[in-house]
């Protein structure tokens, strides 16, 4: 069955430090990965998404993901947090076609950016 | 281009009462896909519609139930509610099945069942 580890429940940053918020996967086949953001009151957005190819994906927002097949990894980073990303972060996996919309999700991390 | 809607967006129910939720799709958008998210449990997958039709469907008890429209707009329904059903449901709409077709998340209903 396919899962998705998030290690860290809560991260707090300093406005214009750099951000990594690490993400580790369980898939038996080829993992479609996505990274997703969530504010109070909001539903989800999409950051960035791999499926195959350049293993270092760009995103919105200034966020980028890096995919380590070989260590099961999808690490969302992003060089100087500002204040307005602070938000809670969701790492899913999905898979081909056969397995249609449905996404496994992390249990989330939720950034805080000090000031 | 309006996003995915939901309604209500709050609701407050009783332990044993039923409840409907709708989810109104991205114009164009034919799939839909339903989650419940707690603190508990985290974001877990319900069930997802194509075409009128289920065509997956999470670990949930047989109380939870959906259906999809000829216009792609979507319902579930809880019956006979229990505390623990008390989460925030998202819907999520994409043009067809698929993981390369984009989700968007609408903002959810926030059910709280006492």
């Amino acid at each position: 069955a396919q899962s998705v580890t998030q290690p860290d429940i809560h991260i707090t940053v300093s406005e214009g430090a750099s951000l990594e918020l690490r993400c580790n996967y369980s898939y038996g086949a080829t993992p479609y990965l996505f990274w997703y953001v969530q504010s109070p009151g909001q539903g989800l957005q999409l950051l960035l998404k791999y499926f195959s190819g350049d293993t270092l994906v760009q995103g919105i927002k200034g966020f980028e993901a890096e995919f380590k097949r070989s260590q099961s990894s999808f690490n969302l980073r992003k060089p100087s947090v500002h204040w307005s990303d602070a938000a809670e972060y969701f790492c899913a996996v999905g898979g081909p076609t056969g397995g249609g919309n449905k996404l496994t999700f992390g249990t989330g991390t939720q950034l805080k950016v000090e000031l | 281009k309006a996003g995915v809607t939901q309604t209500p967006r709050y609701l407050i129910k009783t332990r044993g009462q039923q409840v409907t939720l709708s989810c109104s799709p991205i114009s164009g958008h034919r799939s839909v896909s339903w989650y419940q998210q707690t603190p508990g449990q985290g974001l877990q997958f319900l069930f997802e519609y194509f075409s009128e039709t289920q065509r997956n469907k999470g670990n949930f008890p047989g109380r939870f139930s959906g259906r999809q429209f000829s216009n792609s707009r979507s319902e579930m329904n809880v019956s006979t509610l229990e505390l623990g059903d008390s989460a925030l449901y998202l819907c999520a709409s994409s043009l067809a099945l698929g993981q390369t077709y984009e989700q968007y998340f609408g903002p959810g209903t926030r059910l709280t069942v006492t």
